[in-house]
């Protein structure tokens, strides 16, 4: 079955430090991949995404992701935490091959809390 | 401002009284789509529809009822709500070509509660 996993419920950073959130899927094919943001009541915001190309993806805010096929993982990075970073990240992943529909499979999130 | 907008952000209602969550869109997009987000489960699709008069069901549509009379609304109905269905509920939309690429635009959400 296809599936999107964020094996960290929460991460825990001090504000200056690189932050790595991890994201691994299960999808068959060459997939697409998501990164998005939600700040506390607020929507989902599209952070970035990986479609083909440079397995380094920048995105908003300062965040890159790192898209390893090997590993069919899709971590989600910043080299210098802001406590501003603090929300909740979700990947999600779009299978290509067949009849998606174009649904995106969503991991269930994990909460990054940057400390001062 | 381009957005996505849903009413009501906040609800508390009863078992089996019959509710619409609206949701409005002001950029034109073709595709429109409900989720709900439980904690631990991630966001699932509810609905969508990829454009006026074409809707079709998401992973977890049972309780559920949507139109799409008009390409700016699609409002999300609940004929009998039970206490299941409870959550964060999201709509999102995007053109065409951002459905193919995965981006979404989101509202901010509208959080029911079902006693």
């Amino acid at each position: 079955a296809q599936s999107v996993a964020q094996p960290e419920d929460q991460v825990n950073v001090a504000e200056g430090n690189p932050l790595t959130v991890k994201c691994t899927y299960s999808v068959s094919g060459n997939p697409y991949l998501f990164w998005y943001v939600q700040y506390p009541n607020r929507g989902l915001q599209f952070l970035l995404k990986y479609i083909t190309g440079d397995n380094l993806v920048k995105g908003s805010y300062g965040f890159e992701a790192e898209f390893n096929k090997s590993q069919t993982s899709f971590h989600l990075k910043k080299p210098s935490a802001l406590v501003s970073d603090s929300a909740l990240y979700f990947c999600a992943v779009r299978d290509v091959t067949g009849d998606s529909n174009y649904q995106l499979i969503w991991g269930a999130g994990t909460k990054l809390i940057i400390k001062p | 401002e381009a957005q996505v907008t849903q009413n009501p952000r906040y609800l508390i209602t009863v078992t089996g009284k019959k509710l619409t969550v609206t949701c409005s869109q002001n950029m034109n997009h073709e595709y429109m789509s409900w989720y709900r987000q439980d904690p631990g489960l991630g966001l699932r699709q509810i609905y969508y529809s990829m454009n006026v008069e074409v809707t079709d069901k998401g992973d977890v549509p049972e309780g559920y009822k949507v139109s799409r009379k008009e390409k700016r609304n699609f409002p999300l109905i609940l004929e009998s709500p039970s206490p299941n269905q409870t959550s964060l509920y999201f709509c999102a939309s995007s053109p065409i070509a951002g459905v193919q690429t995965g981006e979404l635009f989101f509202g901010e959400g509208s959080r029911l509660t079902v006693l």
